[in-house]
């Protein structure tokens, strides 16, 4: 079975930093490009960050750049977004996501259940 | 692109059909237009991908069609369970952006 799990979510001051995990089974995880997406509460989906299967190209909405690094340990199946300098509008369920491709995150076709990051004093 | 989704609330009952619009603000490749379902409290779920393919174990009665800046997503006879929130996507070879979202409701 295809399957993401995402961790590393958590109540963070302004300003703080947190390092989202997400492990992948179930597919040839070096394959596919990977992605974060976000949430707010009560709003809807934004593509924050994607890295290529390889690793070697990452890109960012403009709102993250320079904030958070994606990155990936392809022998652990494992995809990270690192986020600094948190801000309260970077409060969100944020969902890992596979592409059907190996470059670029173009469609989403498996989520996982999201982590919780809520930046607040 | 902004992708812009119309209309905002679809109230219909079940065996109805629903035609949800996704106009986006410049031309969009149609390989790269795909269509999302959520519902509360759960991860989103690719329907359609490439502007018309239904993506793998989606029903038929969920169709996708389209092209340049005009795309649609119809459910041909809703079922309780199609009862959620609907999003476009597009990718434009730099930047992914959704849509705001669409909501079927029961009516």
């Amino acid at each position: 079975e295809v399957q993401l799990v995402e961790s590393g979510g958590d109540l963070v001051q302004p300003g703080g930093s947190l390092r989202l995990s997400c492990v992948a089974s179930g597919f040839s995880f070096s394959t596919y490009a990977m992605s974060w997406v976000r949430q707010a509460p009560g709003r809807g989906l934004e593509w924050v960050s994607d890295i290529s299967g390889s690793g070697l190209t990452t890109y960012y909405t403009d709102s993250v750049k320079g904030r958070f690094t994606i990155s990936r340990d392809n022998p652990k199946n494992t995809l990270y977004l690192q986020t600094n300098s948190l801000r309260a509008e970077d409060t969100a369920v944020y969902y890992c996501a596979k592409t059907p491709y190996s470059n670029r995150a173009a469609s989403f076709d498996v989520w996982g259940r999201g982590t919780v990051v809520t930046v607040s004093s | 692109i902004v992708l812009t989704q119309s209309p905002g609330t679809l109230s219909l009952s079940p065996g109805e059909r629903a035609t949800l619009s996704c106009r986006a603000s410049q031309s969009v490749d149609s390989r790269y237009l795909a269509w999302y379902q959520q519902k509360p409290g759960q991860a989103p779920r690719l329907l359609i991908h490439a502007a018309s393919s239904r993506a793998t174990g989606i029903p038929d009665r969920f169709s996708g069609s389209g092209s340049g800046t005009d795309f649609t997503l119809t459910i041909s006879r809703l079922e309780p369970e199609d009862f959620a929130v609907y999003y476009c996507q597009q990718y434009d070879g730099s930047q992914v952006t959704f849509g705001g979202g669409a909501k079927v409701e029961i009516k």
